[in-house]
């Protein structure tokens, strides 16, 4: 079955870019939309953006200035880059498949049914 | 931005039924689904479309929508379904997400 694993640097510092990439294992990447979501400790969930693999981008609004998401369908991984980073932006990161299994067919958007371990990302000096 | 509007705390006894609801203006056009996350571990989809359950779930999980509000409803609850829950749909255009702020579902 498909799965996700997240990696990248556990500690960033401030105003420097946080990188984390997401290999895809069990299935192709290709044809699907992908999604970035983080959660600060004791928080809640954030959608950061979804990338297809054409590349085709979607930001958080909230976000948009600082991301961007990058696909390698050689490498069945896809990335994100997120700028000018702040404290605000510890958080564990997960990705995530875009679709779900309902009445008999996948619909490739609108949930997410896989997802990743989750990543934590301090930002600290 | 849009926001999706849950209460931020649940408590029930065993056997009893948990309902937790999810406010939104947009979601009378969006469908909403529904995600259990316990400590330590990643989200999994519990309710899709508003009211299907995924392959997997048991039937004590149901949805229903009505009007701005949407509803987990958890019958007969039970210890293992203590976790945070959290509604997800997106905006009016469909093209951005976003997440309720959870609920904690404590079991008494």
């Amino acid at each position: 079955q498909v799965q996700l694993q997240e990696s990248g640097p556990g500690l960033v510092k401030p105003s420097e870019t946080l990188s984390l990439t997401c290999t895809v294992s069990g299935g192709s990447i290709s044809s699907y939309y992908w999604s970035w979501i983080r959660q600060p400790a004791g928080k809640g969930l954030e959608w950061i953006g979804r990338i297809y693999t054409s590349g085709s981008t979607n930001y958080n609004p909230s976000l948009k200035s600082r991301v961007t998401m990058s696909v390698d369908t050689s490498k069945n991984q896809f990335s994100l880059k997120l700028s000018s980073v702040t404290a605000a932006d510890t958080a564990v990161y997960y990705c995530a498949r875009d679709g779900y299994y309902g009445s008999g067919r996948y619909v490739p958007h609108d949930a997410f049914d896989i997802w990743g371990q989750g990543t934590m990302v301090t930002v600290s000096s | 931005s849009y926001e999706l509007t849950q209460p931020p705390s649940v408590s029930v006894s065993p056997g009893q039924t948990a309902r937790i609801t999810c406010s939104g203006d947009a979601l009378p056009k969006q469908y909403a689904y529904w995600y259990q996350q316990k400590p330590g571990q990643a989200p999994v989809l519990v309710i899709y479309k508003d009211s299907e359950r995924p392959s997997g779930i048991p039937e004590r999980f149901s949805g229903s929508s009505s009007g701005t509000t949407v509803t987990l409803t958890i019958s007969g609850v039970q210890a293992e379904d203590e976790a945070d829950y959290y509604c997800q749909s997106a905006d009016s255009s469909g093209t951005y997400k976003v997440f309720g702020g959870g609920t904690k579902l404590t079991v008494l």
